[in-house]
C-alpha cells in the first residue's frame, strides 16, 4: 500500500514568490495534518482536517498561509508571499479517524529554502 | 494543553552501548505516547507506541519505552546501539479530544561513534 506521499521534495524560492505544497493521504485516512519542522525542532501542527473541513488551523498564519482539501482526499498548502523565515521541511501526515490508537502516518516532507 | 519535553538535544553513544533517550510528558488525560525516528532528509516513522495497555512497549529494530505515571516519563530505550541508529527521534503525545493531534518535543539527534 503506497504511503503518504508529498511533492515537492524540494523548493528553493526568493522571497515574496509563491510557493504551493501537495500532499496525497494514504487511501481510507479521513485525518489530514499539515506540520511545519523548522532546523533543530520537533514538527508543529499548522492544520488539521477531518474530510474537507479544516477543523483546527489555530496555528496557520491566515495572513499568506492557506490550504485546501477539496474532496476530502488530497490536499495542498500555498504560502504567498513567503517570507525568509518560512525556510523549513513542510510534513503532512494522515491517520484514519476510527482509530484510537492515534497513529499518524507521515511522508518524506517538502523542503523550502527562501532566499 | 499538551507538552512534551525531551532532555538533551545531542546524544552520542558507542555501538554496542545502550541508547537512552528521556521524554517527559504533560498532559491532563491519560496520554497516548509514541516514539518517531527521523532519519536525514526523511519524514517521520514510528518506532513504537503506547495506549494505555501494558506499560512496557516494544517497537521497531529492538528499541522500547517504559511508560511511568508517577514520573510522567516515556523514556526510550536500546539495549546494544548500531550505526544505522544514528538519526533524530521524537516523543510526541496524543490529544485524543483533537483528533489526535500530535504535539512533539524538540527531538534528540543520536551519533553513533564505531
Amino acid at each position: 500500500e503506497a504511503g503518504v506521499v508529498q511533492s515537492p521534495r524540494y523548493k528553493i524560492i526568493e522571497k515574496k514568490q509563491p510557493v504551493a505544497f501537495w500532499c496525497n493521504p494514504i487511501s481510507g485516512h479521513n485525518t489530514l495534518y499539515w506540520y511545519r519542522q523548522n532546523l533543530g525542532q520537533g514538527p508543529e501542527l499548522l492544520i488539521r482536517y477531518e474530510n474537507e473541513e479544516a477543523v483546527d488551523d489555530s496555528q496557520l498564519p491566515k495572513d499568506r498561509f492557506s490550504a485546501e482539501r477539496l474532496k476530502g482526499v488530497d490536499s495542498t498548502l500555498k504560502i504567498q508571499p513567503a517570507e525568509l523565515g518560512d525556510s523549513a521541511v513542510y510534513l503532512c501526515a494522515s491517520s484514519f479517524s476510527g482509530s484510537n490508537a492515534g497513529e499518524l502516518f507521515f511522508g518524506e516532507g517538502s523542503r523550502l529554502t527562501v532566499l | 494543553a499538551q507538552s512534551v519535553t525531551q532532555l538533551g538535544s545531542h546524544v552520542s553513544v558507542s555501538e554496542g552501548a545502550l541508547v537512552l533517550l528521556r521524554c517527559n510528558y504533560s498532559s491532563s488525560v491519560p496520554p497516548y505516547l509514541f516514539w518517531y525516528v527521523q532519519y536525514p532528509n526523511q519524514g517521520l516513522q514510528l518506532l513504537l507506541k503506547y495506549t494505555s495497555a501494558a506499560t512496557l512497549v516494544k517497537g521497531i529494530n529492538g528499541f522500547e519505552a517504559e511508560f511511568k505515571k508517577s514520573e510522567t516519563s516515556f523514556h526510550l530505550t536500546k539495549p546494544s546501539a548500531h550505526m544505522r541508529d544514528a538519526a533524530e527521534y521524537f516523543c510526541a503525545v496524543s490529544d485524543r479530544a483533537a483528533g489526535n493531534k500530535l504535539t512533539f518535543g524538540g527531538g534528540t539527534r543520536v551519533l553513533v561513534k564505531p
